[in-house]
């Protein structure tokens, strides 16, 4: 049963600590998204990759969030520094475009809950 | 640009009642339109899809028909268990986005035995 792995899937830690959050997509798979989920704003795209370059990261803060796929079984989220309002949930997902414009569905990880104190 | 409306929360309903939850959309192209699951301390599952007007969706029980005269897409199910209780999300891709998913806000869904 293939499924996109996250971990850690809890961190709590001090403002102002480096953050690494890290998925594996599902094998074969050569679209990666990375999502925040708030109860304020909900569902956000940060980042996406396909066959590992990034595609769209429009929805991150650039001065403190960075996202890289060092090879093609992980993708990583960084924060440097944590603030307390980075506090959220943050999936992974995982896809495969086969081709230009040809649909594909996202299959999602179960998360890292993140608490910045 | 693509957006999703879907029915403010919270719900809660009796078992055995029925469920129904509103999906409007506004696409640009011709959608895909989802409805996914999120139990609590998990992540998105599919719950069903539909890629075309009139294409209807099922999974578990539930039901969602694609009408494209409404740009709707609402769920239901008729006869609900507490083990639905979760939150409910309305999305929908778009060639012109890559198909990147586009979320509505989520509802929630409390059944009470």
């Amino acid at each position: 049963d293939a499924r996109v792995t996250q971990t850690p899937r809890h961190k709590v830690t001090e403002m102002g600590q480096e953050v690494t959050m890290r998925c594996q997509p599902i094998l074969g798979h050569n679209t990666v998204f990375w999502y925040r989920q708030t109860m304020m704003q909900g569902l956000e795209l940060l980042a996406y990759f396909r066959n590992r370059a990034p595609l769209d990261d429009s929805g991150m803060p650039k001065d403190r969030f960075s996202a890289e796929m060092p090879d093609a079984t992980l993708a990583t989220l960084k924060i440097q520094p944590s603030e307390p309002r980075d506090s959220a949930v943050y999936f992974c997902a995982s896809g495969l475009a086969a081709g230009t414009g040809a649909r594909y569905e996202q299959f999602f990880g179960p998360g890292t809950r993140l608490t910045v104190l | 640009g693509d957006s999703v409306t879907q029915m403010e929360g919270p719900v809660t309903l009796s078992e055995e009642a029925f469920l129904t939850i509103n999906c409007t959309y506004t696409a640009t192209g011709y959608p895909s339109l989802f409805w996914y699951v999120q139990y609590p301390g998990e992540g998105l599952q599919l719950l069903l899809k539909a890629t075309k007007a009139d294409d209807k969706g099922s999974n578990k029980g539930f039901e969602a028909t694609y009408r494209k005269e409404t740009t709707s897409f609402h769920l239901e199910k008729g006869s609900v268990q507490v083990s639905d209780s979760a939150v409910y999300f309305c999305a929908l891709s778009d060639r012109g986005n890559d198909y990147k998913l586009s979320f509505g806000a989520g509802t929630t869904v409390t059944v009470r035995a």
